[in-house]
């Protein structure tokens, strides 16, 4: 059962556009968010976080937008630039825990 | 700082033998440390927690005794995969705690099963 879904598995956005990457929940007890970036045989690197408690929070050209009606987030990177690409996963914590679980992840690809 | 390196980064080794990844947080003490695999083309996945002093706790459908886990200290966390087959080549990452909502990623460790 995922409990984390990114159910886009690519997106391509030209150079200085937005890029939008949506990921969904299912486990109501998810109450804390992150976005990773990670490029291929590499550990991903910390983007940018979210609590349940806002349902905004931005950083540089990084925005996530967190929805917990619709148990959904999504980040938002603008202007979009080549380096940029790679893959993208979201995670989610329950309250308490240290365990994150992992969506299934989005290739960004930005076309100069 | 809150680095975390692993070693080996690539590792190749035959049918039957035995591995073992050190997965080491440098610059912070980690209480808690994560180790995921990593198929290609697929999400991360959550095999074991490791509390240091404590037993590692993992993650349904991952076999505890192929998968050693070992917490020595509160800057080393080891995984060792015993007796590896083939099926158990992947891409094996570590993260460490530094505190609740902080989990910093090691660079990973591509193991090779022939």
């Amino acid at each position: 059962d995922q409990q984390v879904k990114q159910n886009s598995p690519s997106l391509s956005v030209q150079e200085g556009r937005i890029s939008i990457l949506n990921c969904d929940y299912t486990n109501s007890m998810f109450d804390y968010f992150l976005w990773y970036k990670k490029y291929p045989a590499e550990g991903p690197t910390f983007l940018i976080s979210i609590s349940s408690i806002k349902d905004k929070n931005e950083d540089g050209r990084f925005t996530v937008f967190l929805n917990k009606s619709a148990k959904h987030l999504s980040l938002h990177i603008v202007p979009s630039q080549p380096g940029d690409s790679a893959v993208y996963f979201c995670a989610a914590s329950a309250s308490g825990t240290y365990k994150y679980i992992f969506g299934t992840g989005t290739r960004l690809k930005v076309l100069a | 700082g809150a680095v975390v390196s692993q070693h080996p980064s690539w590792v190749i080794c035959k049918s039957g033998t035995s591995v073992k990844i050190e997965c080491r947080s440098l610059d912070f003490q980690a209480t808690t440390m994560f180790w995921y695999r990593q198929f290609p083309k697929q999400s991360l996945m959550l095999m074991a927690t490791s509390n240091e002093g404590s037993k590692a706790t993992y993650e349904q459908g991952v076999e505890k005794d192929k998968f050693l886990i070992n917490h020595a200290s509160l800057t080393l966390s080891t995984l060792t995969v015993t007796s590896a087959h083939p099926e158990d080549s992947s891409f094996y990452i570590c993260s460490a705690t530094r505190a609740l909502y902080e989990q910093y990623f090691g660079p990973g460790t591509r193991l090779t099963v022939t």
